[in-house]
């Protein structure tokens, strides 16, 4: 059964980056069958997808991030990772790792149970 | 790029049937498929419709999707409602990038 964790720190302060790793179990991060990546859900408000990522090493990212997302792999530890730069605290939310699946169209898989992330003036 | 748009909240009795739109704001509904996720507070989402119309294993058959080309909208039809149904609900699609484009997401009040 794929279960994934995301770890990384509860609390960032503003203007500095944001940084989250995913653990994988239960699949192979080197799968040509998968992608990866985040989304994320500020305090009452809806889901959005923040990018994805393919085994080997393409990337999709939500324009409206611009250049400040950047998602990569590290399969030998059966991880991947998230930063988002120059937080502020809109960039406060829960953050969910997911694999995604592309057949029948791009939807989510499998979701982390996820982690919440405050940005502190 | 388009928006998928929803409306915020809607309310219902223990046993009557509600639907929840998911309208586009341009370019086909039937271009690219849309799922909806079910999500009760405090957990991840979980998804209760794909391929438009399609009900995952598991998922009751009191949960419907379609799709409506003349309004351009897809539809999350709940039957029977159920005390359990109250949750937030997300319509799901993408674009020719490969971006995934969430609704707004609904809230459903079984009262």
């Amino acid at each position: 059964q794929l279960q994934l964790q995301e770890s990384g720190p509860g609390l960032v302060k503003s203007s500095e980056t944001l940084s989250l790793t995913c653990t994988v179990s239960g699949a192979s991060l080197n799968s040509r069958s998968h992608y990866w990546g985040w989304l994320r859900q500020a305090p009452g408000k809806g889901l959005e997808w923040l990018g994805t990522i393919y085994y080997f090493g393409s990337t999709y990212y939500n324009p409206s991030l611009k250049s400040r997302v950047s998602i990569s792999l590290d399969p030998p530890n059966q991880q991947f990772s998230l930063k988002l730069t120059s937080v502020t605290a809109a960039d406060t939310a829960v953050y969910h790792c997911a694999k995604f699946d592309d057949t029948s169209g791009w939807h989510v898989g499998d979701w982390g149970q996820g982690t919440l992330v405050s940005v502190s003036s | 790029n388009f928006l998928l748009t929803q409306p915020h909240s809607v309310s219902e009795s223990p046993g009557k049937t509600i639907t929840i739109s998911c309208t586009r704001s341009s370019g086909n509904i039937a271009i690219n498929y849309v799922q909806w996720y079910q999500q009760r507070p405090g957990s991840a989402p979980t998804t209760v419709i794909s391929e438009n119309d399609q009900r995952p294993s598991g998922v009751p058959h009191r949960f419907s999707g379609s799709i409506d080309r003349s309004s351009n909208s897809a539809s999350l039809t709940i039957s029977g409602l159920k005390t359990e149904d109250e949750a937030d609900y997300y319509c799901q699609s993408y674009d020719s990038n490969n971006h995934l484009i969430f609704g707004g997401g609904t809230k459903l009040t079984v009262l």
